[in-house]
């Protein structure tokens, strides 16, 4: 069975501290992708990044950072110097390749960043 | 850009009132979603279509049935509403299964 675990409810920090957001998910499929969506206070799920299970390479795209590690399940996001825009909720996604529900999506860590 | 339109922000019904919730996508994707959205329950699947007049239950398809007869749009019908369908409710497509989905902005239901 699939599973995505995001532990982190909720998340409070200081704007400009460093913020990094679990996902842990479970899948005997050897051929998956992840994602990780934001969604802001407007409502819209925003896509962020996706990552196939086969390229474990760590991604950066300015403040924000991806890593990723099959030995470990995990797809980790970081956020460098958090803004007060980055306050939303954000969540881990799975997607299998096969199947017809083949989505599954974490529960979402909100990240509050005070100023 | 893909653009997922719901056609209600906001919607107040009455229990027991039939709800249509609309949903129309303009990249010609195949498959179309529809979510409910609960605090510590993240995102659940109501229903799901790969293509047109062609769907499947997700995973709390229960009160709730969907429409697609045409490839742009996908409705989500409460046949009769209830308190317990209070929710924020998400349209989404994707055409490919390694695709990321488009979400539109959402339409929170209260059912009173």
């Amino acid at each position: 069975a699939q599973k995505v675990t995001q532990a982190q409810t909720e998340i409070s920090v200081v704007e400009k501290e460093d913020v990094t957001l679990d996902c842990v998910y479970e899948t005997r499929d050897t051929t998956y992708y992840l994602f990780w969506y934001k969604q802001p206070p407007s409502g819209e799920l925003v896509f962020l990044i996706r990552r196939n299970s086969f390229d474990e390479q760590n991604e950066i795209s300015g403040r924000y950072s991806w890593n990723f590690q099959k030995s470990t399940s995990s797809f980790n996001f970081t956020i460098t110097a958090s803004q007060v825009v980055d306050s939303a909720v954000y969540f881990c996604a799975l997607r299998r390749v096969t199947g017809a529900n083949n989505l599954f999506f974490g529960t979402g860590t909100r990240l509050t960043v005070i100023p | 850009d893909v653009k997922v339109t719901q056609s209600s922000r906001y919607l107040v019904k009455r229990t027991g009132e039939k709800v249509f919730l609309e949903c129309v996508q303009d990249m010609d994707h195949e498959n179309m979603f529809w979510y409910r959205q609960d605090p510590g329950l993240g995102l659940r699947l109501i229903y799901f279509s790969y293509d047109v007049k062609m769907k499947e239950k997700g995973d709390i398809p229960e009160g709730y049935s969907v429409s697609r007869e045409k490839k742009e749009r996908f409705s989500l019908i409460l046949e009769s509403a209830s308190t317990n369908q209070t929710s924020m409710y998400l349209c989404a497509s994707t055409d490919r299964y390694n695709s990321p989905l488009h979400f539109g902005n959402g339409t929170r239901l209260t059912v009173t």
